[in-house]
């Protein structure tokens, strides 16, 4: 069955910083893989995808992230970390037939300025 | 283009009623997608739908169902509430669910059981 693991339940990065949320995917084919957003109160916002091609993908709000095959991973990073992207993140991958997704427990990220 | 919408936004009900929540997915979306978030599971897939056919059903009792309409709206219900089933309930609609599409999701509905 296919599973999503992110590591770090909280992580703590001062406003400038770089920021590396980790993923670990278990899937047996190509995976599709996602990492999402959720502001509190709020829905998921999509920050970007990987189905296939060029393994590191770049997404939406400077985020990018690279898919390791070896490695089942799929990390999430950016350079530099605005206050505004204190949210949680979340990662998932698509489970075959449909659009049925499973996501990881999820990551808060807190800013400190 | 609207978003997906979701009513009612908040809900309380008692233990053993029954509820049924809303989604209007995007226009020209044809799958609809619905999720429970709660802080001890996360998000659950529940099920899915595609033109009116259940496609995808996550691991939840019976007392958790749903449909869709001709129009691609969707409704669930869960019977008998029970405290557990405290939650945010997600919807996510995408054009055609074949998995590689962007899902959307709406603001969700917080349920509160009492």
């Amino acid at each position: 069955a296919q599973s999503v693991t992110q590591p770090d339940i909280h992580i703590t990065v001062s406003e400038g910083a770089s920021l590396e949320l980790r993923c670990n995917y278990s899937y047996g084919a190509t995976p599709y893989l996602f990492w999402y957003v959720q502001s509190p109160g709020q829905g998921l916002q999509l920050l970007l995808k990987y189905f296939s091609g060029d393994t590191l993908v770049q997404g939406i709000k400077g985020f990018e992230a690279e898919f390791k095959r070896s490695q089942s991973s799929f990390n999430l990073r950016k350079p530099s970390v605005h206050w505004s992207d204190a949210a949680e993140y979340f990662c998932a991958v698509g489970a075959g037939y449909g659009n049925k997704l499973v996501f990881g427990a999820g990551t808060i990220l807190r800013v400190k300025s | 283009k609207a978003g997906v919408t979701q009513t009612p936004r908040y809900l309380i009900k008692t233990r053993g009623q029954q509820v049924t929540l809303s989604c209007s997915p995007i226009s020209g979306h044809r799958s609809v997608s619905w999720y429970q978030q709660t802080p001890g599971q996360g998000l659950q897939f529940l099920f899915e739908y595609f033109s009116e056919t259940q496609r995808n059903k996550g691991n939840f009792p019976g007392r958790f169902s749903g449909r869709q309409f001709s129009n691609s709206r969707s409704e669930m219900n869960v019977s008998t509430l029970e405290l557990g089933d405290s939650a945010l309930y997600l919807c996510a609609s995408s054009p055609e669910g074949t998995g590689r599409d962007e899902a959307f999701f709406g603001q969700g509905t917080r349920l509160t059981v009492v």
